[in-house]
């Protein structure tokens, strides 16, 4: 299997631009995590699904961000409109099993730059 | 509630002597507790996990971790390091009914030659 798969590698965007990041998960895998990397506050989770099913965005910025599964091989993380504070490298996981056994796949990442 | 504490932000190592990075936790229940390594410009990958059963857990490319109870602590040792090996660790928790994973800080190691 290839992995979980993002695109794109790098966004380079100005503020009030719309932003689509792209994520295929493992196939057969059920859980799909989004998450944001920045140095001041580590590693977030921004929401996960489950069989394509928002379970938890608490962890959603603000209304400005949006995610969808419309299936079980695809997820967008969309964010509009977007401002400098945005930047970070955003992952995306998934997990053949409940998030609490802590055995997530991650794909590369891509890294948001909001000018 | 539940948290994880990397005690170092960096440790610096030279090729081929021991690595230690130290990891505490706090957690209201039975935690299960995990290692995972990003290397530059990848995402993460799990090292090693442990979920109650032996104390001691072992892992990929020569990392293994202890779990103390009476000490909060899981700690990630190797008895030599590799170059290769320079990476950024992170120590997570997953406890309670949420069973959420709490990411800590991050380590970053470093491995002279």
């Amino acid at each position: 299997d290839a992995g979980v798969i993002q695109s794109p590698r790098h966004e380079v965007t100005e503020m009030g631009q719309e932003v689509t990041l792209r994520c295929k998960p493992i196939s057969g895998h059920d859980y799909l995590f989004w998450y944001r990397q920045t140095m001041m506050r580590g590693l977030e989770l921004l929401i996960y699904f489950n069989n394509n099913v928002p379970i938890d965005d608490s962890g959603m910025p603000e209304d400005r961000f949006s995610a969808k599964m419309p299936n079980a091989s695809f997820s967008t993380l969309k964010i509009q409109p977007s401002e400098p504070r945005d930047s970070a490298v955003y992952f995306c996981a998934s997990s053949l099993r409940p998030t609490g056994t802590g055995e997530l796949f991650f794909g590369e990442g891509s890294r948001l730059t909001v000018l | 509630a539940q948290s994880v504490t990397q005690l170092d932000s960096h440790v610096s190592v030279s090729e081929g002597t021991p690595v230690l990075l130290r990891c505490n936790y706090s957690s209201s229940y039975s935690p299960s507790l995990f290692w995972y390594v990003q290397h530059p410009n990848k995402g993460l990958q799990l090292l090693l996990k442990y979920t109650s059963a032996a104390t001691l857990v072992k892992g990929i490319n020569g990392f293994e971790a202890e779990f103390k109870k009476s000490e909060t602590s899981f700690h990630l040792t190797k008895p030599s390091a590799h170059m290769s090996d320079a990476a950024e660790y992170f120590c997570v928790v997953s406890s309670g009914s949420a069973r959420q994973l709490t990411f800590g800080s991050g380590t970053q190691l470093t491995v002279l030659p």
